[in-house]
């Protein structure tokens, strides 16, 4: 079975400076999808970024970019000029590219963002 | 915009009871999920759906059963709640392709007493 793991249970960042957080997991397949998404607090979750395995270029949005290492199976999102409206938990997801599967998440990180 | 709409935000309920969360999306998707999200354990996925009146056992389905009569409708259902079934409930949909992001609800917090 695949396992997600956010190895940072709550990260603290400033206004205007970066902060990287940390995904790795565990799968034998080659093929796969990975997913950063965002819950501010008492709202709706909703996507940040997502990466192919398939892709060796690193996807961006905007201010969040991340560092995709397939051979360490490592994940991390960074945040670049950080905003308050950044503070929220943030969800590492792993999908395999086949059949009817489903998604997994790791446990979170909760992202303080102080002014 | 994808809406995923929960009709309960907040929910109390007593033990024993039997009790029905819905979930209704408006954009035609064939995926259909509930997960259930608890403190330091992160989202756990109780059921999900690929096709109306298909439905397959998640991660963790014990205590929990589902519906899918029609395609824009995915209903979670405790036969007899307990308190740990007391937790924060996201339903969410995707269309067919692989690498489609899920589309969330916004929860419904249940609390069993």
């Amino acid at each position: 079975a695949q396992t997600v793991t956010q190895s940072q249970p709550e990260m603290s960042v400033q206004e205007a400076e970066t902060v990287t957080l940390s995904c790795t997991y565990d799968t034998s397949e080659s093929d796969y999808y990975l997913f950063w998404y965002k819950q501010p607090p008492s709202r709706q979750m909703i996507l940040v970024i997502r990466q192919e395995a398939y892709k060796q270029q690193n996807a961006t949005e905007n201010r969040f970019s991340v560092n995709f290492q397939k051979a360490a199976k490592s994940f991390s999102l960074k945040i670049s000029d950080s905003q308050l409206g950044d503070a929220a938990m943030y969800f590492c997801a792993y999908r395999r590219d086949s059949g009817y599967s489903t998604l997994t998440f790791g446990k979170g990180t909760m992202l303080l963002v102080s002014p | 915009d994808v809406k995923v709409t929960q009709s309960s935000r907040y929910l109390v309920k007593r033990t024993g009871e039997k009790v029905f969360l819905e979930c209704v999306q408006d954009m035609d998707h064939e995926n259909m999920f509930w997960y259930r999200q608890d403190p330091g354990l992160g989202l756990r996925l109780i059921y999900f759906s690929y096709d109306v009146k298909m439905k397959e056992k998640g991660d963790i389905p014990e205590g929990y059963s589902v519906s899918r009569e029609k395609k824009e409708r995915f209903s979670l259902i405790l036969e007899s709640a307990s308190t740990n079934q007391t937790s924060m409930y996201l339903c969410a949909s995707k269309p067919g392709q692989r690498n489609s992001p899920l589309h969330f609800g916004n929860g419904t917090r249940l609390t069993v007493t």
